[in-house]
């Protein structure tokens, strides 16, 4: 089974300041990873799959980067709706193994 | 835009089965590549994906939960449903149905019912 680990587990940061969180694989899952928003009591949010393609209709202020066993997911400038967990997610086993980091929590500093 | 909604019972008895159905609009359940998915997320915890199913019958399964998972779905009805036996308190979770493109990863969720397992 593939790990993922996300770093760190609580990100305190301004509104306006950018935010940087991290996510390892335990092996390279190569550019097959997506990631989540999760507000409370809400479903999880696809923000950005392969890595750094972006979903429909999200903001240019999020972008995803990394191959192999690192990956980045990068807010630029922090909006009050932003703050909320964050899941990555990788999908490249077959047969699927699909498996989820333990999130970053993105509070307000 | 898709949209999924899951239902069912909220409280389930230890060792009983746990029965989920998500009604799927806005979209065909026999479409190519989306793969319909169920996953769940312990109280304050992470995500964990239980399995999904192809339109055409293909299950594929977390190894961890396989002996006790059963997914399927009926076309006609555009629905999907999720059978979990053998239910311990651990089994109880906020469950989510969820399309995956391409298997890959979840682009449309249902909101979730939260599921405890009780007696």
């Amino acid at each position: 089974e593939i790990v993922m680990t996300q770093s760190p587990a609580t990100l305190s940061v301004s509104p306006g300041q950018r935010a940087t969180l991290s996510c390892r694989a335990s092996q390279s899952v190569s550019s097959n990873l997506a990631w989540y928003q999760q507000k409370p009591g809400q479903a999880p949010r696809l923000l950005i799959y392969g890595a750094s393609t972006r979903a429909t209709g999200l903001p240019a202020r999020f972008s995803g980067s990394g191959s192999g066993t690192e990956f980045t997911l990068t807010i630029s400038s922090l909006r009050s709706e932003d703050f909320a967990f964050y899941y990555c997610q990788q999908y490249n086993n077959w047969p699927p193994k699909l498996t989820f980091g333990g999130g970053t929590k993105v509070e307000i500093k | 835009q898709v949209q999924l909604q899951e239902s069912g019972p909220g409280l389930v008895k230890p060792s009983q089965t746990l029965s989920l159905t998500c009604s799927v609009s806005g979209g065909s359940i026999s479409s190519t590549g989306y793969y319909w998915s169920w996953i769940r997320q312990h109280p304050g915890k992470g995500l964990e994906w239980i399995g999904y199913i192809y339109y055409s019958g293909s299950t594929y399964y977390n190894p961890s939960l396989k002996s006790r998972v059963t997914i399927s779905v009926d076309t006609s009805k555009n629905q999907l449903s999720l059978k979990l036996s053998s239910v311990t308190a651990a089994d109880t979770a906020v469950y989510y149905c969820a399309s995956c493109s391409s298997g890959y990863y979840f682009d449309y969720w249902g909101q979730g019912t939260l599921v405890t397992v009780s007696s």
